[in-house]
């Protein structure tokens, strides 16, 4: 079955402006989370949705960053007035309930670049 | 241990060799751990969800243990294949958000040469 996926896959843009990045969970999953993996370090919680609600939300670095998922499916991560730290590799997973032991399925990643 | 530590940052193997690397986490509170598979350009792999003191998983060539009181689990690779070449994630997740907030290791980057 499809996995998740995540697009697009890299964006380039400029300090200050604004982009958005979607997820599509595995059809099904009720949980998902976001995640950022900047250089040489692991991925690092920003957010995490049950249905369409943050559940808990405390890994956002500030308030330029924000998610949303209307429907309880497809979510966006937004970032406002994007800085040359905001670089990274932005990583959606999702998984059947939680809270529970079950894996997190990753998708691919957004590879975001700010200049 | 405040943070999850992964050993060593990277390893070069010639195809064939065995190997092993290190996870290690806060002892307190803990609920789960997971091994992850990250090859460039693909999605993070789930290999292992860990939840129990003492448990040993295997999938083909690649087991891991878990210590949960001394915060630490290994992950062991028998006979390194080139296509076993990948950065391997261990994540820790505790009591205090059921397990829905991974806390990543900064990963071990495996180069296995034919």
């Amino acid at each position: 079955g499809a996995g998740v996926s995540q697009t697009p896959s890299n964006k380039v843009t400029e300090k200050g402006k604004y982009v958005e990045l979607r997820c599509d969970p595995i059809s099904g999953h009720t949980a998902l989370y976001w995640y950022r993996q900047s250089l040489g370090q692991g991925p690092e919680f920003l957010i995490y949705f049950q249905g369409t609600g943050a559940a808990d939300d405390s890994g956002l670095p500030n308030d330029r960053f924000f998610a949303v998922r209307p429907e309880g499916s497809v979510s966006t991560l937004k970032i406002q007035r994007t800085e040359r730290g905001d670089s990274a590799v932005y990583l959606c997973a999702s998984s059947p309930r939680g809270p529970s032991y079950n894996e997190q399925f990753f998708g691919p990643g957004t590879r975001l670049t700010v200049l | 241990i405040l943070n999850v530590e992964q050993s060593p940052q990277s390893l070069h193997v010639q195809e064939g060799d065995s190997t092993n690397f290190t996870c290690s986490f806060p002892s307190s509170n803990f609920y789960a751990l997971h091994w992850y598979r990250w090859e460039t350009a693909k999605s993070p792999e789930a290999l292992f969800v860990m939840t129990l003191n003492g448990d040993e998983k295997k999938k083909g060539r690649i087991s891991a243990t878990l210590n949960t009181k001394e915060g630490y689990s290994y992950l062991y690779i028998k006979g390194s294949q080139p296509e076993d070449s990948a950065t391997y994630l261990c994540a820790h997740a505790t009591t205090h958000n059921a397990g829905n907030m991974l806390t990543f290791g900064g990963g071990t980057r495996l180069m296995v040469k034919p």
